[in-house]
């Protein structure tokens, strides 16, 4: 077991630009998690992953941010036309079969958007 | 909308005190609780969960929780300055499978 993975740990892009970012869950965790964290916040959640299938996405996530998980294995996410306000800590966390719900964590990817 | 509530602090306690975190939490049909501790520029790490109304203990931690009251709490017995972080209280259930996060509360640890 290494843990949840994320790559980039660190981006810096121009606003504008389009940023994408992968998450390794712990393997055999079939759910996997998207949130995003500004300074001073809890994680704020963007969406979720049962397997490869989508099953929620926040009401508050514009249509510039599309997640995928193909072969419910390893996820993106994607920014597009990246703006000031996307600066914040993108953290994934997976959790394991069945019934429980806690969480864990990755090193989390920290976008800076100049 | 589910709410998770938490004093922002800081906390400061004497290295060797008791610090006592507390959670309150809006929807009545939660059926976890979760404990993170935060450390700054790094990402959450799970450090206690409890199910049950009660206590459950786990080294120098102890849960608290009271569901009529809808509190939870985390005890840190016999602080040290590493325990000094930001400690953030999850809540999950009723149904969903994506916990709600406060915002957490700052503790402080001087020697």
């Amino acid at each position: 077991d290494t843990g949840v993975s994320q790559n980039p740990r660190h981006k810096i892009t121009k606003r504008g630009q389009n940023v994408t970012f992968r998450c390794d869950p712990i393997s055999e965790h079939n759910r996997l998690y998207w949130y995003r964290q500004t300074l001073g916040q809890g994680p704020e959640f963007l969406t979720y992953f049962q397997n490869e299938a989508q099953l929620e996405k926040s009401r508050l996530l514009s249509d510039r941010f599309s997640a995928e998980r193909p072969k419910g294995s390893f996820s993106t996410l994607e920014i597009q036309r990246t703006e000031q306000g996307d600066s914040a800590m993108y953290l994934c966390a997976s959790s394991p079969k069945g019934g429980s719900y806690e969480q864990y964590f990755g090193p989390g990817t920290r976008l800076t958007v100049t | 909308q589910k709410e998770v509530e938490q004093n922002s602090g800081p906390l400061s306690v004497p290295e060797g005190a008791i610090a006592s975190l507390n959670c309150t939490y809006s929807d009545r049909g939660s059926q976890s609780f979760f404990w993170y501790r935060q450390y700054s520029g790094k990402s959450p790490e799970l450090i206690m969960f409890i199910y049950s109304n009660g206590d459950k203990e786990d080294g120098r931690f102890t849960a608290q929780l009271n569901k009529a009251s809808q509190y939870v709490s985390l005890l840190i017995r016999d602080s040290q300055p590493s325990d000094s972080a930001t400690y953030l209280c999850a809540v999950a259930g009723g149904g969903s499978y994506i916990p709600t996060f406060g915002r957490g509360t700052s503790l402080i640890v001087h020697p």
